[in-house]
């Protein structure tokens, strides 16, 4: 069964300082990956996916993450955040069901916050 | 276009009461797939149906049903509420069953006191 680690709980940067939220999968054919923020009361906003191909995979509000299958790791990344990027981040990998469909696993998610 | 629409946005329930929450998907989304987030944790996966079919059940008890109608929306039945089903209820919505892109609704918060 497919499964996602999201290490860290909370994590506090400085506005304007780079990002880089942590996310380890367990799947055991090509996995489908994807990051979704949610703000506070709020569903989940999809910020970017990865399902073949280049493996630096560009997003929304200028996040990016990068597919490295020798670590099973899927890190989403900000090179400089911006007071409105505190929410929760959660990573999720997508799996079969034996009914035909999919359904996404996610991660705990990790809790950021910007300090200005 | 609208989203992902989700009825009621909150709901105080008693325990052993019955819920029903509403889902409609994008306009030409036939697929809805269901999740239950508990506060602190990652949404947990309940059902996924694609053209009125249910497609896969997650961990959950028989008293969490589901059903999808010929206009593609969608309800989640809860009996016999108990106080740990107090969460954030997710729909999805997709073109087709396949894991391409979800697009979450807002949710219902549900309270069970």
């Amino acid at each position: 069964a497919q499964s996602v680690t999201q290490p860290d709980i909370h994590i506090t940067v400085s506005e304007g300082a780079s990002l880089e939220l942590r996310c380890n999968y367990s799947y055991g054919a090509t996995p489908y990956l994807f990051w979704y923020v949610q703000s506070p009361g709020q569903g989940l906003q999809l910020l970017l996916k990865y399902f073949s191909g280049d493996t630096l995979v560009q997003g929304i509000k200028g996040f990016e993450a990068e597919f490295k299958r020798s670590q099973s790791s899927f890190n989403l990344r900000k090179p400089s955040v911006h007071w409105s990027d505190a929410a929760e981040y959660f990573c999720a990998v997508a799996g079969v069901l034996t009914g035909g469909g999919n359904k996404l696993t996610f991660g705990t998610g990790t809790q950021l916050k910007v300090e200005l | 276009d609208a989203g992902v629409t989700q009825s009621p946005t909150h709901l105080i329930k008693t325990r052993g009461q019955q819920v029903t929450l509403r889902c409609s998907p994008i306009s030409g989304h036939k697929s809805v797939s269901w999740y239950q987030q508990v506060l602190g944790q990652g949404p947990q996966f309940i059902f996924q149906y694609y053209e009125k079919e249910e497609r896969g059940r997650g961990n959950f008890p028989d008293r969490f049903s589901a059903r999808q109608f010929p206009n593609y929306s969608s309800e989640l039945n809860v009996n016999a509420l108990l106080l740990g089903d107090s969460a954030l209820y997710l729909c999805a919505s997709s073109l087709a069953e396949g894991a391409g892109g979800y697009t979450f609704g807002s949710g219902t918060r549900l309270t069970v006191v």
